[in-house]
């Protein structure tokens, strides 16, 4: 089993939906859980970052997490299709960050 | 003002052959990593340094060899490349090697290099 787990899709949404992404996670002794958002052949890039359980939010974004089932949960309100890429879970380990395998997200005009 | 760069964004190589990849972040970041990311975009660690001195080896073949002269700089070295090292290898690089009460350790990434190996 992987320690970070997501749908990698794709997920294909109209534009204005509100668009949910999840992850699952095994070890639970990490606190720190991040959103990195990756454009096609580009890298990475921090989206949002929350730590232990509750929410988070920043303008469209709402992350969650849910420490008792080991759940992370990004919310995009009024998606629009400059939010179509690539979004990686990811926690913070020791010296390094454990990332999900990512969930390719399409948003239609 | 590039935060951390890499060079080059793109090798085309022959299996056996040897390359390297330059990077250089000017975050004034303590820790530097090697990520590879496969073609269903998964991206693995590969090897943590933290002022110069290595801290993570995640079982990589030997054949990789990475290189820190200075906090700001890390190389990675590939010799005798093989077909299943075709991926994009990212840099990245974070004020600390860990999270903890002063909050969360974000990774800043490179633009990625893209490895293909004939």
């Amino acid at each position: 089993q992987k320690e970070v787990e997501q749908d990698p899709g794709p997920l294909s949404v109209p534009e204005g939906a509100i668009v949910s992404l999840n992850c699952t996670y095994s070890n639970s002794a990490f606190q720190y859980f991040m959103w990195y958002r990756q454009y096609s052949r580009k890298g990475p890039e921090l989206l949002m970052y929350t730590y232990s359980s509750g929410n988070k939010e920043d303008g469209r974004f709402t992350a969650q997490v849910d420490k008792s089932s080991k759940y992370i949960s990004l919310f995009i309100r009024d998606s629009q299709p400059s939010d179509s890429a690539t979004y990686l879970c990811a926690h913070a380990g020791t010296y390094k960050y454990i990332f999900g395998t990512g969930t390719r997200l399409k948003v239609l005009a | 003002d590039t935060a951390v760069s890499q060079t080059p964004k793109y090798l085309v190589t022959q299996m056996g052959n040897d390359k390297s990849i330059k990077c250089e972040q000017n975050l004034g970041h303590d820790t530097m990593y090697w990520y590879k990311q496969d073609s269903k975009k998964f991206l693995k660690i590969m090897f943590s340094y933290n002022n110069k001195e290595l801290i993570i080896n995640e079982t990589v073949p030997n054949r990789f060899s990475p290189k820190s002269p200075d906090k700001a700089h890390l190389n990675l070295h590939i010799n005798s490349l093989e077909l299943g090292d075709s991926a994009v290898y990212f840099c990245a690089s974070s004020l600390h090697p860990t999270s903890g009460g002063s909050g969360a350790n974000v990774l800043t990434f490179g633009a990625g290099s893209r490895l293909t190996v004939l």
